[in-house]
């Protein structure tokens, strides 16, 4: 299976500000790459799906980029709403498999 | 509206069966591919199985092929995961989740139930 590693664990920022997750594959795949958020007590949320593209209703301060192992979440300016957990998501091969999530705090 | 409710998580003994069920409504269920996750304090989220709109392709985690089946009845609107030869590993929140698109399983899940609880312990 393909290892997604996130980083940082934990993100500190102020509203306003540009926040960059990073999301690292141990081996590259074609860019079949989602990007959720998940708030407490809620399922997770679809933002991005392959690598790049947002999913409906999504605002457009949600951006991702990458390819082959290397995959960006960018957020360009933080509202408090978006204070949350963020994983990425991989399938390839009929699986798929999560990384282990950033947290995105208030500073 | 369109929402998923999964339902039917309980508390299990090791080696015990259960079944979650995940009832379906405001789209056309069988035209989407359907998946189960769950989620662990400390694992985070797992992909645990999907199944293709007509219930004719299946695919699972390893951690659970072999022990659990995914089906769906696409008459009621349901998905269905039955879980066999639980272990305390299995105790999670287990969400069901729909696929983006129409058309073969893609597994990005833009829609979620609100998860059930399925405890493993003797």
């Amino acid at each position: 299976d393909i290892v997604l590693t996130q980083s940082p664990a934990t993100l500190s920022l102020s509203p306003g500000e540009r926040a960059t997750l990073s999301c690292r594959a141990s081996h590259g795949f074609d860019n079949h790459l989602a990007w959720y958020q998940q708030k407490p007590g809620q399922a997770p949320r679809l933002l991005i799906y392959d690598a790049s593209d947002r999913a409906p209703d999504i605002p457009a301060r949600f951006s991702g980029s990458g390819s082959g192992t290397d995959f960006t979440l960018t957020i360009s300016s933080l509202e408090p709403e978006d204070f949350a957990v963020y994983y990425c998501q991989q399938r390839s091969e009929w699986r798929s498999t999560f990384g282990q999530g950033t947290r995105l705090e208030v500073k | 509206e369109v929402q998923l409710l999964d339902s039917g998580g309980g508390l299990a003994q090791p080696g015990e069966s259960l079944t979650v069920s995940c009832a379906a409504s405001g789209f056309t269920f069988r035209s989407y591919g359907m998946s189960w996750v769950r989620q662990t304090p400390g694992k985070g989220l797992e992909w645990v199985a999907t199944i293709s709109g007509v219930g004719a392709s299946l695919y699972y985690a390893d951690s659970v092929k072999g022990r659990f089946t995914i089906s769906r009845d696409n008459s009621r609107n349901t998905l269905y995961l039955h879980m066999n030869s639980l272990t305390a590993e299995d105790t999670a929140v287990y969400y069901c989740a729909k696929d983006l698109h129409v058309g073969h399983p893609e597994w990005y899940f833009d829609l979620w139930g609100r998860g059930t609880l399925v405890t493993v312990s003797s």
